[in-house]
């Protein structure tokens, strides 16, 4: 079975600093993509970042970083310059390509505080 | 384009009844599934569908039916609505091939009661 696990469910961070949100998973797959999800209170998932398994360089988008850990099954997302924007819930996810479905794990509500 | 629409954005159901969920995308995608969101809680596949008159069965189908005539709409039909359905429903979609490019609806709030 494919797993995704976060470990922290809620966290908090000041505006201007930098927070990271972990996620692990399991799968015996070898090729696999990782995502990671925002979903504010509008309730719309907007994807955040994306990794292919695949890819040794860890995936940046802005002020969003990925740390990727494929021999530990490690997936964390580092937001630097946190916003108030950025206060929402955000869920790792992962896909292979056998199985045609994104497996959530369980999010990490994130507050940016003034 | 609009991308992906889901029709309405809240119902309330009482248990027994039934109703459908509407599901369309614009943007000619192979694939479009069905996830259920419950409080606290990543999203779950319901339903997926690889193409037009093919459909299958994700992590949790039971109390739901779909069937895809044609590439723009996926409905997913609840057949006798239990308390145990309430949920948000979200529809996705993404082109064949494209693993990294899941486009989400709004969601559907549901609740039975």
């Amino acid at each position: 079975a494919q797993t995704v696990t976060q470990s922290q469910p809620e966290m908090s961070v000041q505006e201007a600093e930098t927070v990271t949100l972990s996620c692990t998973y399991d799968t015996s797959e070898n090729n696999y993509y990782l995502f990671w999800y925002k979903q504010p209170p509008s309730r719309q998932m907007i994807l955040v970042i994306r990794q292919e398994a695949y890819k040794q360089q860890n995936a940046t988008e802005n002020r969003f970083s990925v740390n990727f850990q494929k021999a530990a099954k490690s997936f964390s997302l580092k937001i630097s310059d946190s916003q108030l924007g950025d206060t929402a819930m955000y869920f790792c996810a992962f896909l292979t390509p056998a199985r045609n479905m994104l497996t959530f794990g369980g999010g990490t509500r994130l507050m940016v505080k003034p | 384009n609009a991308g992906v629409t889901q029709t309405p954005k809240f119902q309330v159901l009482k248990t027994g009844q039934s109703m459908t969920l509407q599901c369309a995308q614009d943007m000619n995608h192979e694939y479009m599934s069905w996830y259920r969101q419950d409080p606290g809680m990543g999203l779950r596949l319901i339903h997926y569908s690889v193409g037009a008159g093919i459909t299958d069965q994700g992590e949790v189908p039971n109390g739901y039916n779909v069937s895809r005539s044609t590439t723009e709409d996926f409905p997913l039909r609840l057949l006798s609505a239990a308390p145990s359905q309430t949920s948000v429903y979200f529809c996705a979609s993404r082109r064949a091939g494209r693993f990294y490019e899941q486009y989400f609806g709004p969601g559907t709030r549901l609740t039975v009661t």
